[in-house]
């Protein structure tokens, strides 16, 4: 079993949808939690980042931690062709500790 | 925001050959660098986490005498991929942390094809 667990997608919305990811993970002393954003042959963007359990918005960009189930979420609203991408959930055991990432799921918005 | 830099985009070298890929963060000091490589349609795996002025750690099963890390500055790591190999070919990616931040910011990749 993998530490992190994300489903790879594709996921397919509709132009305008929310798009809701989540990542779940096995070991409960992660305590910081990051979404990137990954474009075809491209580096990873940062898109939240986040410590311990709570909700964090930011702009269209929703980001939910539940510690006591090991699962976190994103949520894109309004979301936008240019929205298409991978997405990535990754955590660590303290900040700035290296990075344990999910697999990524593919996420499609169509026009 | 913070941005990070990696040269070359693209290179192609011949089996046997060393290439080296540079990583430099352009706005702030990083006191902390990973590197990571990715294969098509799978997710980042770290190679090894290297610190400014100290030896760099290489996770389980990256062998430290293929792939050597340099840390030189606080806005430099290198990766020097020697011998390459066909089978080395892949995405490497490196990510930079500044001083008191948690937050790790990702270069765009270099793509290393062996032939």
């Amino acid at each position: 079993q993998k530490e992190v667990e994300q489903d790879p997608g594709p996921l397919s919305v509709p132009e305008g949808a929310i798009v809701s990811l989540n990542c779940t993970y096995s070991n409960s002393a992660f305590q910081y939690f990051m979404w990137y954003r990954q474009y075809s042959r491209k580096g990873p963007e940062l898109l939240m980042y986040t410590y311990s359990s709570g909700n964090k918005e930011d702009g269209r960009f929703t980001a939910q931690v539940d510690k006591s189930s090991k699962y976190i979420s994103l949520f894109i609203r309004d979301s936008q062709p240019s929205d298409s991408a991978t997405y990535l959930c990754a955590m660590s055991l303290a900040a700035g500790n290296k990075l344990t990432f999910g697999g990524g799921t593919r996420v499609l918005v169509k026009p | 925001g913070a941005v990070v830099s990696q040269h070359p985009s693209w290179v192609i070298c011949k089996s046997g050959t060393s290439v080296k890929i540079e990583c430099r963060s352009l706005d702030f000091q990083a006191t902390t660098m990973f590197w990571y490589r990715q294969f098509p349609k799978q997710s980042l795996m770290l190679m090894a986490t290297s610190n400014e002025g100290s030896k760099a750690t290489y996770e389980q099963g990256v062998e430290k005498d293929k792939f050597l890390i340099n840390h030189a500055s606080l806005t430099l790591s290198t990766l020097t991929v020697t011998s390459a190999h066909p089978e080395d070919s892949s995405f490497y990616i490196c990510s930079a942390r500044g001083l008191d931040w948690g937050e790790q910011y990702f270069g765009p990749g270099t793509r290393l094809t062996v032939t």
